[in-house]
């Protein structure tokens, strides 16, 4: 089946600081999967902070990019500079119509002053 | 913000009593996922529908869960007779498509099953 692994938490960086969280998935019953990175901040629900549906291409919001890398297999998730606020569970996703959607475990991120 | 609609949002049940969550979709959007979180974090797809028919469902939501989500009415979820292992967070999500440009899914707050 399907499976997506991402980095294993928890991670912790100062503001400031570069933060990657590793992604990669196998998408063995999709040939060409939608990869998502979805975020559960403290006490909210889980929402999308950004999509891609095209290998090759690169997806960003909030500061975060994401490029889809069909070649490796990957779909991991940057951010050049991290703020407190950015303190949440991070999920990387792949997509599949008729299955919905498969999650890796989450990443816990905290970031300190 | 998502506007998937989840009720209740924490349900206690001792084993072997239903247990039935609602889930309201997002206006507009006919294709609805049901999830299940176990306490490891480890999401699991259970079924969805799109508009009242199922599209998919894994064979565990074929023995004791059910679901249904009927013209005009919330979309609801059932487990006939709960047991331990049910305890988990149960998210809906509600899309405009199950792929492409409009697969994005909105999530609902969720419902806290716990199964004594």
């Amino acid at each position: 089946g399907d499976s997506v692994t991402q980095t294993e938490g928890p991670v912790t960086v100062s503001e400031s600081e570069s933060l990657i969280i590793n992604c990669t998935y196998s998408a063995t019953s999709i040939a060409y999967p939608n990869l998502f990175w979805y975020v559960r901040y403290p006490g909210e629900g889980l929402q999308l902070l950004l999509k891609v549906i095209t290998a090759g291409q690169k997806g960003s919001s909030r500061g975060f990019e994401a490029t889809y890398n069909k070649e490796t297999t990957s779909f991991h998730l940057q951010k050049a500079s991290v703020q407190e606020s950015d303190s949440a569970v991070y999920y990387c996703a792949l997509g599949s119509y008729a299955q919905g959607l498969t999650f890796g475990l989450g990443t816990r991120v905290s970031v300190f002053p | 913000n998502s506007k998937v609609i989840q009720t209740p949002r924490y349900l206690v049940k001792g084993q072997g009593q239903k247990a039935k969550m609602r889930c309201i979709p997002e206006k507009g959007h006919p294709v609805v996922f049901w999830y299940q979180q176990n306490k490891n974090n480890e999401f699991k797809f259970l079924i969805n529908f799109q508009n009242q028919e199922v599209l998919q469902q894994i064979d565990m939501t074929e023995k004791r869960f059910s679901a249904e989500c009927p013209s005009n009415s919330p979309c609801s979820l059932e487990i006939q007779s709960s047991e331990a292992g049910d305890s988990a967070l149960y998210l809906c999500a509600s899309s405009l498509s199950g792929t492409g440009v409009y697969a994005e899914q909105f999530f609902g707050p969720g419902t806290r099953l716990t199964v004594l």
